[in-house]
C-alpha cells in the first residue's frame, strides 16, 4: 500500500496569503492518477486538482498543483475566506487507493 | 443533475450485516468506475472500494477486504456496498464518488468529481 504523507498538519495564515501545502508518497505514484480535494465540516469532500495539475470544473485559478514522482504540492496563491478548510490528496495505482491524512488550514 | 444520493445507513451489532446503496442519476452511469470512501467521526477520509464501470474488476482496502463486496447493477444505475462481519471500527459516514476521467496534456488525468452526501454506519452493541 502507499502511503500518502501530508504536511504540515496543520496551518494557520491570514486571508490573502500563498500557501503551498505538500503530499509525499512512499512509492512513486503515476501523476494522473493524484487528486487534490477540499473538505468543509459537515460535507463531502470537493475535487479540486485532477491527474496532479488539473484544475477540476469550477476550481479557481488561485489553485494549483505539480510534482511527480513521490512528491506534489498544492498551491493556494492567494488565500480567500472561503478557501479555510481541511485539505487532502489521494492517490490510485495497483489495485488500491490511498488518502493522505489531511492538512487542517485554519485562519489565523 | 449530475447527484448520487446514498441510503441504507443506521445502527448495526458487531458482527453484523448491511446494505448500502447509491444511487447515480444525471449522467451516464454505466460508462463510469465507482469509489466508495468513508471518514470516521474528526477523521480523515479511507478509501474503501472501486468497482470498474462494467464491474470487470473490483479493488478493495485491506481493512475490508473478504468482509465488504461492492457491487453495481447499471440498469438500476445504483451502486452497492454489502458489509458483513460489522466491527466498530467500521463506524463512519460512508460515500459514493465517481471515478472520472478527462484528457489533458495528451493523457488523461484521474479524479472523484461527484459525492454523494454520505450515510452512516454505527457500529454498536
Amino acid at each position: 500500500e502507499i502511503v500518502l504523507t501530508q504536511s504540515p498538519g496543520t496551518l494557520s495564515l491570514s486571508p490573502g496569503e500563498r500557501v503551498t501545502l505538500s503530499c509525499r508518497a512512499s512509492q512513486t505514484v503515476s501523476s494522473r492518477y493524484l487528486a487534490w480535494y477540499q473538505q468543509k465540516p459537515g460535507q463531502a469532500p470537493r475535487l479540486l486538482i485532477y491527474g496532479a495539475s488539473s484544475r477540476a470544473t469550477g476550481i479557481p485559478d488561485r489553485f494549483s498543483g505539480s510534482g511527480s514522482g513521490t512528491d506534489f504540492t498544492l498551491t493556494i496563491s492567494r488565500l480567500e475566506p472561503e478557501d479555510f478548510a481541511v485539505y487532502y490528496c489521494q492517490q490510485y495505482g495497483s489495485s488500491s487507493s490511498t488518502f493522505g491524512q489531511g492538512t487542517n488550514l485554519a485562519i489565523k | 443533475q449530475v447527484q448520487l444520493v446514498e441510503s441504507g445507513g443506521g445502527v448495526v451489532q458487531p458482527g453484523g450485516s448491511l446494505r448500502v446503496s447509491c444511487a447515480a442519476s444525471g449522467f451516464t452511469f454505466s460508462t463510469y468506475g465507482m469509489h466508495w470512501v468513508r471518514q470516521a467521526s474528526g477523521k480523515g477520509l479511507e478509501w474503501v472500494a472501486f468497482v470498474e464501470h462494467d464491474a470487470s474488476y473490483k479493488h478493495y482496502a485491506d481493512s475490508v477486504k473478504g468482509r465488504f463486496t461492492v457491487s453495481r447493477d447499471n440498469s438500476k444505475t445504483t451502486l452497492y456496498l454489502e458489509m458483513n462481519s460489522l466491527r466498530a471500527e467500521d463506524t463512519a459516514v460512508y460515500y459514493c464518488a465517481r471515478w472520472d476521467r478527462v484528457a489533458a496534456e495528451g493523457d488523461y488525468h484521474y479524479g472523484m468529481d461527484v459525492w454523494g452526501q454520505g450515510t452512516t454506519i454505527t457500529v454498536s452493541s
